[in-house]
């Protein structure tokens, strides 16, 4: 069980265009959900935390009006990429928590999305 | 802000003998959670082991256990065994009760030669 996913898996599109990334939870409700960026040989950068029903909280230095982020239900937030540039090229990962005991805040990864900006 | 640092870019260990992978953290708090994730080449994240803090014993998961050392803020990785399907980045995580002050260390790759 708590199987995440994300889709597309990779994705190709032109400077100046938006890209949507979705993440499910698919076999649990995810009260919480988070949205990384990975540049390669590097670690994960929490870009937002997002509650199903209330707006994503952003960390420092993440362009809200750049990354939007929907959290419409328990299964399901959305990242989209508005008006991608080469630099925005990267690894997203989304993860999902239950928010249950006894592990309150363990996460449950999704297998990641690789964007290319032209 | 929370720092978590992995002092070792890369690690080397022979098939079927051990290894440990260090990790070091900066906090004021007392009651906090620390992670140990794996990612492959495929670069899905996968849990290794957590450690409540406010547990003295050490956590164990298989060939995996951890050395947790609280007044230290020092968290260490054993891999016992190693076998050619360790070979991944591993990273090291810190983390409040509610996912707050969310922090990956820089991570460490480790290599398993036959």
């Amino acid at each position: 069980g708590a199987v995440v996913s994300q889709h597309p898996s990779w994705v190709i599109c032109k400077s100046g265009t938006s890209v949507k990334i979705e993440c499910r939870s698919l076999d649990f409700q995810a009260t919480t959900m988070f949205w990384y960026r990975q540049f390669p040989k590097q670690s994960l950068m929490l870009m937002a935390t997002s509650n199903e029903g209330s707006k994503a909280t952003y960390e420092q230095g993440v362009e809200k009006d750049k990354f939007l982020i929907n959290h419409a239900s328990l299964t399901l937030s959305t990242l989209t990429v508005t008006s991608a540039h080469p630099e925005d090229s990267s690894f997203y990962i989304c993860s999902a928590s239950r928010g249950l005991e006894p592990h309150y805040n363990e996460q449950f990864f999704g297998p990641g999305t690789r964007l290319t900006v032209l | 802000a929370q720092t978590v640092t992995q002092s070792q870019p890369e690690m080397s260990v022979q098939e079927a003998e051990t290894v440990t992978l260090s990790c070091t953290y900066d906090t004021s708090e007392s009651d906090y959670y620390l992670f140990w994730y794996k990612q492959p080449p495929s670069r899905q994240m996968i849990l290794v082991i957590r450690q409540e803090a406010y547990k003295q014993q050490n956590a164990t998961e298989n060939r995996f256990s951890v050395n947790f050392q609280k007044a230290a803020k020092s968290f260490s990785l054993k891999i016992s065994d190693s076998q050619l399907g360790d070979a991944a980045m591993y990273f090291c995580d810190y983390r409040k009760y509610n996912n707050n002050d969310m922090r990956f260390g820089a991570g460490t790759r480790l290599t398993v030669k036959p």
